[in-house]
């Protein structure tokens, strides 16, 4: 089973700053495999990145996604008060076949 | 544009069956493997079960494994999930969500693209 490890728990940033938040897996991932959501308290997740680097449909360009093996990133170049939510990567494997990253929770400072 | 709107969700006592429901709306259903994922109250991000596209295939986490059943109903445009035998841990929002198409390529194809408001199921005696 392959564990997804999000750091930091949470992010104290302020609008306008560079946010980097991290995940690490226990095994090598491929990059294919590897997405990542954001949750706005009360409402449902939405994809922002699939593919490690790919930006969903509708995403703005100030979120990017990198890494590869068992090391990933999503930047979010300067942030929006919008963009203060908890953001989860996901990862698709065999079993269990999809797993999440426990969450990193981006707060306004 | 793509919906998904789930139902079914309540309260039932530990061992009870609860069945949810999704509905599809806006894309091509019978083509898209689907999903539910839940999301205990206060805590993370939880997969529960997928279905292929074309139900030929269906998988489930280690959790639920046994006791519930993802099911879809293609001229219904209709994701479903039996929940047996089930127990304080699931409780949780459930949310039905749309995976990776039959023409997919490469990272859309592992992914959840569109997600449902969720339906918050609650175990209890």
């Amino acid at each position: 089973e392959i564990l997804l490890t999000q750091s930091p728990g949470t992010l104290s940033l302020s609008p306008g700053e560079r946010a980097t938040l991290s995940c690490r897996a226990s095994q090598s991932v491929a990059g294919s495999y590897l997405a990542w959501y954001q949750q706005i308290p009360g409402q449902a997740p939405r994809l922002l990145i699939y593919g490690a680097s790919s930006r969903a449909t509708g995403i703005p360009d100030r979120f990017s996604g990198s890494g590869s093996g068992t090391d990933f990133t999503l930047t979010i170049s300067r942030l929006e008060p919008e963009d203060f939510a908890v953001y989860y990567c996901q990862q698709y494997g065999t079993s269990p076949m999809y797993t999440f990253g426990q969450g990193t929770k981006l707060d306004i400072k | 544009q793509v919906q998904l709107v789930e139902s079914g969700g309540g309260v039932a006592q530990p061992g009870r069956s609860l069945r949810l429901s999704c509905a599809a709306s806006g894309f091509t259903f019978s083509s898209y493997g689907m999903h539910w994922v839940r999301q205990a109250p206060g805590k993370g991000l939880e997969w529960v079960a997928v279905t292929w596209y074309d139900g030929s295939s269906k998988y489930y986490a280690d959790s639920v494994r046994g006791r519930f059943t993802i099911s879809r109903d293609d001229s219904k445009n209709t994701l479903s999930l039996q929940m047996n035998s089930l127990r304080d841990e699931d409780t949780a929002v459930y949310y039905c969500a749309r995976g990776g198409g039959v023409y997919c390529t490469g990272g859309s194809c592992y992914s959840l693209d569109y997600w449902g408001q969720g339906t918050l199921v609650t175990v209890s005696s």
